[in-house]
């Protein structure tokens, strides 16, 4: 059974731009989560989706949005990218609310 | 929201020595994990614990919920035990939203 996937494992952006993050769940997995890592403020909660609905948010600006399709993939959108941003980008997944969760190997962005 | 604190922030070891870290959460939980997470990120599943004991290895795990704590146990440690170790937990009234640890830093030395 194939781990979480994410894609693009590596990127470098310049401040001001986008970035689109995505997440392919385990199979049969329907929550999809988002975290940031970063040295000063470790893990934080971004969002949390279940059959295609935001359940649960974090305390991070609107620039920072998601959505999950109907086949449970995920993705996550940052705009205007400010040097801050730069950070690992984490996604679980779990089949419900609960259960254990699997973390992908995570997707690091670099704003310069 | 729920709080998580874990100790020691940072542990010292000679390889083959025994350690004990712990996790204290400040409201109930339905879910609580235990993670490794490897040099190259990526946060790898120790246990499912919210509640009692269990084994793997030379690893081990007690979460006493109505205590509201943890336990990870590491005996006979290895180099390959490195690394930082998160305790996340997912509050009875957020479902879906785990709350990390500042996590511990383990460093076992041969």
């Amino acid at each position: 059974k194939a781990g979480v996937t994410q894609t693009p494992r590596y990127l470098i952006k310049t401040r001001g731009q986008q970035v689109t993050l995505s997440c392919s769940p385990i199979s049969g997995h329907r929550s999809v989560s988002w975290y940031q890592q970063t040295p000063g403020q470790g893990l934080q909660f971004l969002f949390e989706y279940f059959s295609e609905t935001q359940r649960n948010k974090g305390n991070f600006p609107g620039r920072f949005s998601g959505r999950q399709f109907s086949n449970s993939r995920s993705e996550m959108n940052v705009s205007t990218l400010e040097l801050g941003d730069s950070a690992l980008y984490l996604c679980a997944s779990s089949s419900t609310t609960g259960n254990t969760i699997y973390f992908g190997e995570g997707s690091w962005l670099t704003v310069v | 929201g729920i709080q998580v604190e874990q100790s020691p922030p940072d542990l010292i070891l000679q390889e083959g020595a025994n350690s004990t870290l712990r996790c204290n959460f400040s409201d109930s939980v339905n879910n609580l994990q235990w993670f490794h997470q490897n040099p190259w990120g990526q946060l790898i599943n120790l246990f499912y614990i919210p509640s009692g004991t269990k084994q793997n290895g030379r690893l081990s795990a007690t979460t006493v919920a109505t205590e509201r704590y943890s336990l990870l146990y590491i005996s006979s440690s290895q180099t390959t035990d490195s690394g930082v170790y998160f305790c996340a937990v997912e509050g009875n009234t957020n479902a879906g939203k785990s709350t990390f640890g500042d996590g511990t830093t383990l460093t076992v030395k041969p």
